[in-house]
Formats: C-alpha cells, sequence, structure tokens
C-alpha cells in the first residue's frame, strides 16, 4: 500500500499570502496524484488531479506540480475561503486508493 | 450536474451490519463507477471500495472481507453493507462518483454512523 505523507501538518498563512503544501509518496505514483479541499463540516471536493490540472470551477490561483514521489499543491493568494483541509490522493498503485492524513491551512 | 445523497441508520450495533444507500441524481447510474469513502471523527479519508453497474466492484483490501456495494439501476441508487462493525468504523461515509479518470467528484454531503455497544 502507497503510505502518502503531507507537511506540515498546519499552516498558519494570512490572506494574501502564498502557500505551499506538500505530499510524499512512499513510492512512484507517476502523474497519479489529486488533491482535494474540505471546509468545516463538509465533503472533499476535487480540486486539482493527475498532478496539475484543475477540475471544473477552480480557480487559478490553485496549481499543483511534481511527478514520481514528491507533489506540491500552491495557492497562490490565499482567499478567506481557502483557509481548510487539503488531502493528497494517489491511484498510481492500487487497490487501495490511498490518502494523506491533510494539511490544515488556518489564518 | 450531477448529485449524490447518503441515507441510512446513524446508529449501528457493535458486530452488526452497517447499511447505506446513495441516491443518484443527474446521470444515469450506469454511466459511472461509483465508491464510498469514509471518514472517522476527526482524522482523515479512507476508501472503502467502487462499483460499476455490471457487478465489477474493487474493495479496499483492509476492509475486502466485510464490504459489499451493489448498485440498483432501477433506483438509480448503489448501496454499501459493512459487515461486523465494531467501534473503529464509526465514520462519516461518503459516497461519490468515480470520473474519467478515477478521481472522486462530486461527493455526496455525507452521513455520521456510530457503532454503539
Amino acid at each position: 500500500e502507497i503510505v502518502l505523507t503531507q507537511s506540515p501538518a498546519t499552516l498558519s498563512l494570512s490572506p494574501g499570502e502564498r502557500a505551499t503544501l506538500s505530499c510524499r509518496a512512499s513510492q512512484s505514483v507517476g502523474t497519479l496524484l489529486a488533491w482535494y479541499q474540505q471546509k468545516g463540516g463538509q465533503a472533499p471536493r476535487l480540486l486539482i488531479y493527475d498532478t496539475s490540472n484543475r477540475a471544473t470551477g477552480i480557480p487559478a490561483r490553485f496549481s499543483g506540480s511534481g511527478s514520481g514521489t514528491d507533489f506540491t499543491l500552491t495557492i497562490s493568494s490565499l482567499e478567506p475561503e481557502d483557509f481548510a483541509v487539503y488531502y493528497c490522493q494517489q491511484r498510481g498503485n492500487w487497490p487501495p486508493y490511498t490518502f494523506g492524513q491533510g494539511t490544515k491551512v488556518e489564518i | 450536474q450531477v448529485q449524490l445523497q447518503e441515507s441510512g441508520p446513524g446508529l449501528v450495533k457493535s458486530s452488526e451490519t452497517l447499511s447505506l444507500t446513495c441516491s443518484v441524481s443527474g446521470a444515469p447510474i450506469t454511466s459511472y463507477y461509483w465508491t464510498w469513502v469514509r471518514q472517522p471523527p476527526g482524522k482523515g479519508l479512507e476508501w472503502i471500495g467502487y462499483t460499476y453497474y455490471n457487478g465489477i466492484t474493487n474493495y479496499n483490501p483492509s476492509l475486502n472481507s466485510r464490504v459489499t456495494i451493489l448498485v440498483d439501476t432501477s433506483k438509480n441508487k448503489f448501496s454499501l453493507k459493512l459487515s461486523s462493525v465494531t467501534a473503529a468504523d464509526t465514520a462519516v461515509y461518503y459516497c461519490a462518483r468515480v470520473r474519467p479518470g478515477n478521481w472522486f467528484d462530486p461527493w455526496g454531503q455525507g452521513t455520521l454512523v456510530k457503532v454503539s455497544s
């Protein structure tokens, strides 16, 4: 099973700042990695798939990069609605699909 | 657009079977794969399994012996059964569509299931 390790666990930033979230896989997943956003009490929402493709309706301030075992989600300028928990997920080697433990972006 | 809604008992007794249903609107259930994911309170996400209308299924090996996911094409719904539950199965259970490319989008709002002793 591929283990995804996200860092940091918590990121404390202010609106307008740049957020950089990391996801590291225990073995290569190629570019088969996605990012989800989860706000309090809500379901996760797909943000980025196949490492760098934004899902429908996702603002351009969200971008993804990486390959193999190291991936990054960047939020170029934080908006108030971006403060949430972010999860990475792989489908490079499954079953099972696996998720990281999450990074909380807080004000 | 595609919308999903989970339903089922919010409380299940230990050792019994958890049963949930996901109602799909906005698309024929025969058009996509469908999946279940769960999230214990305050914790991360765990993939449970997926299904296709023709009977294809794939389950998380950690749950494989206890899980059944089925599609009801007549009702445009799919279901989750998890047997022999324990307190560790207490979680919010989400259903989701498996979009082309095998990513999960969109998700239902989730339903909390507590396992009581």
